[in-house]
């Protein structure tokens, strides 16, 4: 079966420290790929997606991921953390032959000043 | 804006009631999900619909059911709810996504708990 993993569950940085969160999917075929992010008390919202064209792709507030299509990864990274960026963040994937959404498990990220 | 509302934000139901959580979306979507997000667990899919009373399975279906009627409404139900399905209930919204550059899009949540 299709899945996604999320292999660090809860991630605690400093301030200014460097980020990148795991996320690897199986799955052979065609694949649209998300990072969503879930703020304390707010609901998800999309943080950056992979379609298609430059598999480095930049979301917003300094966010980037890498598309990695033979490691099956697509692993976000932020050079320089902030403390308002403490949230939840969620890999997905939708399979192209379908519109069904799958997501992992997340990774708490918490940041201290 | 594309708005997804859920209609309540906090139930608390008895074991045995049956339990509608409803959602609607105003921006003419064909894809709506319904997912239970629990804690080291993530975000697990229970059924979504791609078109009016069209719906697929997802990977936990099992106590749950689902209405769409209408294109902007979509319905999960619980026939009897049981303690276990005490969790964050998201629903999302999409437009048809295969071959095009898009998103889904989250309600708030509504968390249930039953007792």
């Amino acid at each position: 079966a299709q899945s996604v993993s999320q292999h660090n569950h809860h991630v605690i940085l400093s301030e200014a420290a460097s980020l990148e969160l795991g996320c690897n999917y199986s799955y052979g075929g065609t694949v649209n790929l998300f990072w969503y992010v879930q703020y304390p008390g707010q609901h998800l919202q999309l943080l950056l997606k992979y379609f298609s064209g430059d598999p480095l792709v930049k979301g917003i507030k300094g966010f980037e991921a890498e598309f990695i299509k033979s490691k099956f990864s697509f692993n976000l990274r932020k050079p320089s953390v902030q403390w308002s960026d403490t949230a939840e963040y969620f890999c997905a994937v939708n399979l192209h032959n379908t519109d069904k959404l799958i997501f992992g498990t997340g990774t708490r990220l918490q940041v201290f000043p | 804006d594309v708005k997804v509302t859920q209609s309540s934000r906090y139930l608390v139901k008895r074991t045995g009631e049956k339990v509608f959580l409803e959602c609607v979306q105003d921006m003419d979507h064909e894809n709506m999900f319904w997912y239970r997000q629990d804690p080291g667990l993530g975000l697990r899919l229970i059924y979504f619909s791609y078109d009016v009373k069209m719906k697929e399975k997802g990977d936990i279906p099992e106590g749950y059911s689902v209405s769409r009627e209408k294109k902007e409404r979509f319905s999960l139900i619980l026939e009897s709810a049981s303690t276990n399905q005490t969790s964050m209930y998201l629903c999302a919204s999409s437009p048809s996504v295969t071959g095009s550059n898009t998103e889904a899009f989250f309600g708030q949540g509504t968390r249930l708990t039953v007792v």
